[in-house]
């Protein structure tokens, strides 16, 4: 396993329409995470899932965004009726979280999203 | 509010030279976690180190260590012996409590470039 994968790595779409984003997390981590990132910015938290249960949503996660992971494996980050404010680099992470504990997270290379 | 503050936007340090990056953070948590990542230009997250805040020696990896004053809510980033493979935006972060499901806080970052 060489680390957690995301799909496609660049994305331009014109406005209006939906995009879908993949991340292939670390095979062993029950813990996956997405982050967006706008230009001169740190990440920002806007989803994570416990296995496949969502567990907490970020208030920037507006109705427009819609995040999945059917079987606690891979995971989707959908993006209705795209806006050029959703123009950002979307980055997933996973961890093994364990009991009381957590393992560091470790990132993909991102999804870097154009809205047109 | 839980909140992380890198002051410097950009940093420059001379090869071979150490350089210290700063963050500060903010939290009303007795448990959490510092971490600091590189983010090259080609965008991954790349974990640097880690400090509990109940570890009581400063955490050190290879040429990364962390100064770590607690009573100051200070977790500043320590680079020796500066690489030009060094130069990339540098972000803090924070990982609150245990069972808080392990997202992130970071902070805005500050892009070290280092010179020959």
């Amino acid at each position: 396993d060489t680390g957690v994968s995301q799909n496609p790595r660049h994305k331009i779409t014109k406005r209006g329409q939906n995009v879908t984003f993949r991340c292939d997390p670390i095979s062993e981590h029950n813990r996956l995470y997405w982050y967006r990132q706008t230009l001169g910015q740190g990440p920002e938290f806007l989803t994570y899932f416990q296995n496949e249960a969502q567990l907490e949503k970020s208030r920037l996660l507006s109705d427009r965004f819609s995040a999945e992971r059917p079987k606690g494996s891979f995971s989707t980050l959908e993006i209705q009726r795209t806006e050029q404010g959703d123009s950002a680099m979307y980055l997933c992470a996973s961890s093994l979280g364990f009991g009381r504990g957590d393992t560091e997270a470790f990132f993909g290379q991102g999804t870097r999203l154009t809205v047109v | 509010a839980q909140k992380i503050t890198q002051t410097q936007p950009g940093m420059f340090v001379q090869e071979k030279e150490a350089v210290t990056l700063d963050c500060t953070y903010d939290t009303s948590d007795q448990s959490y976690g510092l971490f600091w990542y590189k983010q090259p230009s080609s965008g991954e997250m790349i974990f640097l180190i880690y400090q509990g805040s109940y570890d009581e020696q400063n955490a050190t990896e290879g040429r990364y260590s962390l100064n770590f004053q607690k009573a100051r809510k200070s977790a500043n980033l320590v680079i020796s012996a500066s690489q030009l493979g060094d130069s990339a935006m540098y972000f803090c972060a924070m990982r609150e409590g245990l069972n808080q499901g392990g997202k992130l806080i970071f902070g805005q970052g500050t892009e070290l470039s280092v010179k020959p």
